[in-house]
């Protein structure tokens, strides 16, 4: 049983462009919310984090939006960058020190 | 920004013998680490959490005996592969929770294995 699902395994979207990843989970106990990035034989990068009492959290390029009633969340890159292209994770956590349950990964690329 | 390091890197080794992988946290302490296994093109798979001074608590499915964990300080956990057979090759990557901070794991580089 998948509780967090990435359902779109790639994305391709020009430089300059927005980009959008999803994510949807049905855990209802998930509290916390975390997008990480990872190359290739690398460990994952910690991006953004929102927690549930958020409906939006922006960082620099970086948004996410969670959307509760729908168990939805999207990460917003804006402008994207050759730079950002890479395998993104949604991850979800319930309660402090809890692990997190990941998705299965999109792969983001970022045409020049 | 919080580091985690892993050594080796990566490691061969001949199926039958044991092999043991370092997580440390360099610049934060950390009472819980995390260990995944990524196979190709899938989602990191958690194995078992590992909390200083205590029993490492593991996931369903993962082989304690095999699978040995100890985190003996508040910087460093290992994982150690027993009796290693082909099918243990992957990529193993640990995280760790700076205590001082909220929900954020901070991840190692990952060490990729290969039995051979």
């Amino acid at each position: 049983d998948q509780q967090v699902k990435q359902n779109s395994p790639s994305l391709s979207v020009q430089e300059g462009r927005i980009s959008i990843l999803n994510c949807d989970y049905t855990n209802s106990m998930f509290d916390y919310f975390l997008w990480y990035k990872k190359y290739p034989a690398e460990g994952p990068t910690f991006l953004i984090s929102i927690s549930s009492i958020k409906d939006k959290n922006e960082d620099g390029r970086f948004t996410v939006f969670l959307n509760k009633s729908a168990k939805h969340l999207s990460l917003h890159i804006v402008p994207s960058q050759p730079g950002d292209s890479a395998v993104y994770f949604c991850a979800a956590s319930t309660g402090a020190n809890s692990k997190l349950t990941f998705g299965k990964g999109i792969t983001l690329s970022v045409r020049p | 920004g919080a580091v985690v390091s892993q050594h080796p890197s990566w490691v061969i080794c001949k199926s039958g013998t044991s092999v043991k992988i370092e997580c440390r946290s360099l610049d934060f302490q950390a009472t819980t680490m995390f260990w995944y296994r990524q196979f190709p093109k899938q989602s990191l798979m958690l194995m078992a959490t590992s909390n200083e001074g205590s029993k490492a608590t593991y996931e369903q499915g993962v082989e304690k005996d095999k699978f040995l964990i100890n985190h003996a300080s508040l910087t460093l956990s290992t994982l150690t592969v027993t009796s290693a057979h082909p099918e243990d090759s992957s990529f193993y990557i640990c995280s760790a929770r700076d205590m001082q901070g909220d929900y954020e794991q901070y991840f190692g580089p990952g060490t990729r294995l290969t039995v051979t």
